[in-house]
């Protein structure tokens, strides 16, 4: 069972564009949510997290969106730059006890220059 | 300062062969964790260590899966007959797991992971 659904798979945008990612969650008990970046041959590093009594939270370019009651995120990178052109995952997971980090299955995004 | 460590890079073994993979995590975060990357997937979790004991194992495939932390700084995965299926990036994280907020989560960082090619 997929508990992180992350669409789409993949993402194909100009460069100055607006790249939007979404994710959907089932577990209502996953209280914190992070956004992660990959390059190729690394690992993921942190972008952005919300928590889930805030609607918006933005940093830079990077805006996450939170709907709780639909229980939906997305990612969206402002002005995006061919720099940005990576995987990025959404994620999950309960603050108390392991933390233990729940993904969506990746999208890949390429800016085009 | 330094980030985490793992070590091999990449492993290359034969289908029923034991394999060891070393994570060192950032000084002084008292969380470790393993999550495995098939190809083309998010991350999924393995197994958690809070200091020395493994928190949490729930995420380990079966018991050809193994992983300690003798002194609560490296930690050592180990798989058994290896099998095709093994083949993925196995990636270790650390974090501070200090929760004096209990409102965020505290950030986890990765490792560049080591390639498993089972062969």
């Amino acid at each position: 069972q997929q508990q992180v659904k992350q669409s789409p798979q993949s993402l194909i945008v100009q460069k100055g564009g607006i790249s939007i990612i979404n994710c959907a969650y089932e577990n209502t008990a996953f209280d914190y949510f992070p956004w992660y970046q990959q390059f190729p041959g690394k690992g993921p590093a942190l972008l952005i997290a919300i928590r889930p009594d805030v609607s918006e939270k933005k940093e830079g370019r990077f805006t996450i969106s939170f709907n709780k009651s639909a229980k939906q995120f997305s990612l969206h990178i402002m002005d995006s730059q061919p720099g940005d052109s990576a995987t990025y995952f959404c994620a999950a997971l309960k603050i108390q006890g392991a933390q233990k980090l729940v993904f969506g299955q990746g999208t890949r995004l390429t800016i085009n220059p | 300062g330094a980030g985490v460590s793992q070590t091999p890079s990449n492993k290359v073994t034969e289908k029923g062969k034991y394999v060891e993979l070393r994570c060192d995590p950032i000084s002084g975060h008292t969380a470790l964790y393993w999550y495995r990357q098939s190809l083309g997937q998010g991350p999924e979790f393995l197994i958690y260590f809070q200091g020395t004991g493994a928190a949490d194992d729930s995420g380990l495939p079966n018991d050809r899966f193994f992983a300690v932390r003798p002194e609560g700084s490296v930690s050592t995965l180990k798989i058994q007959r290896t099998e095709r299926g093994d083949s993925a990036v196995y990636l270790c994280a650390s974090s501070r797991m200090t929760g004096t907020s209990g409102i965020e989560g505290d950030t986890q960082y990765f490792g560049p992971g080591t390639r498993l090619t089972v062969l």
